[in-house]
C-alpha cells in the first residue's frame, strides 16, 4: 500500500507570494491534517479535514488555508509568505484521524 | 491548557542499558496518547498508543493519570533505537498536540 505523498518536497518561495502544497493520503483514509515543524516550535498542528469538511483548526493566522477534495486529497495554501513561515510541512492521514496518523515525508519550504 | 512536556532534548545510552524516555502531559480529561518515532532520514511513524497495551520493539509505555505521565521503556536499548520520539496527546479533531521531542542515541 502507498503511503502518504506530498509535493512538492522543496520549495523555494520570495516573501510575499503564496504557495500551495498537496497532499495525497493512503488509500481509504479519510481524515488529512497538516503540522507545521520548525526547530523552535517543534510540531504544531494546521488544520484536518474528514470527508471534506475541516473539522479543526490550530492557532495559525488565515493566511493558512486548507481544502480537501472528494478523493481525500488534500492542499494547503499559504498567502503572502514571511520569513517565519520557512518550515518543513507536514501532512498526514488516518482512518478517523483519532490520534493514529501516517505520515508523509513533508515538504520543505524555505522563504527568502 | 493542554501541553505535552518532553524535559529531555538529548538522551544518551550504552547499548544494552535500560532506557526511560520522559512524558508529562497536561489535559483535562480522559487523555489519549501515543509515541511516534522518527528514525534517520525517516518520516514520523507511530511507535505505540496507550490503549493497545503493545510491546513494539521492545518499548513499553504506562499512563499514569496520577502523575500525568506516559513514559517510554525499553529495558536493553540497542543501537538502531537511535532515533527523535515524540509523545502525543490526541485533542479532537484529528489533532495531535506534540512534545518538543527528546534525541535518543544509543552507543556502542
Amino acid at each position: 500500500k502507498a503511503g502518504v505523498t506530498q509535493t512538492p518536497r522543496y520549495l523555494i518561495k520570495t516573501r510575499g507570494q503564496q504557495v500551495t502544497l498537496s497532499c495525497s493520503p493512503i488509500s481509504g483514509h479519510r481524515s488529512v491534517s497538516w503540522y507545521q515543524q520548525t526547530p523552535g516550535q517543534g510540531l504544531q498542528f494546521l488544520f484536518e479535514y474528514f470527508s471534506e469538511t475541516q473539522r479543526n483548526k490550530g492557532n495559525f493566522p488565515g493566511r493558512f488555508s486548507g481544502r480537501q477534495f472528494s478523493n481525500s486529497r488534500s492542499e494547503m495554501n499559504v498567502s503572502t509568505l514571511e520569513l517565519g513561515d520557512s518550515a518543513l510541512y507536514l501532512c498526514a492521514s488516518g482512518f478517523t484521524g483519532e490520534g493514529e496518523a501516517f505520515f508523509g515525508q513533508g515538504t520543505r519550504l524555505t522563504v527568502v | 491548557a493542554q501541553r505535552v512536556t518532553q524535559p529531555e532534548k538529548l538522551l544518551s545510552v550504552f547499548k544494552g542499558a535500560p532506557v526511560e524516555l520522559k512524558c508529562n502531559y497536561s489535559y483535562s480529561g480522559s487523555p489519549e496518547l501515543f509515541w511516534y518515532v522518527q528514525y534517520s532520514r525517516q518520516r514520523l511513524q507511530l511507535l505505540l498508543r496507550h490503549i493497545s497495551r503493545e510491546s513494539i520493539k521492545g518499548f513499553t509505555a504506562d499512563l499514569n493519570k496520577g502523575e500525568t505521565s506516559f513514559h517510554l521503556k525499553k529495558p536493553f536499548a540497542q543501537e538502531e533505537d537511535s532515533a527523535m520520539y515524540y509523545c502525543a496527546l490526541y485533542n479532537q479533531g484529528g489533532k495531535l498536540i506534540f512534545g518538543q521531542g527528546t534525541e535518543l542515541s544509543v552507543k556502542p
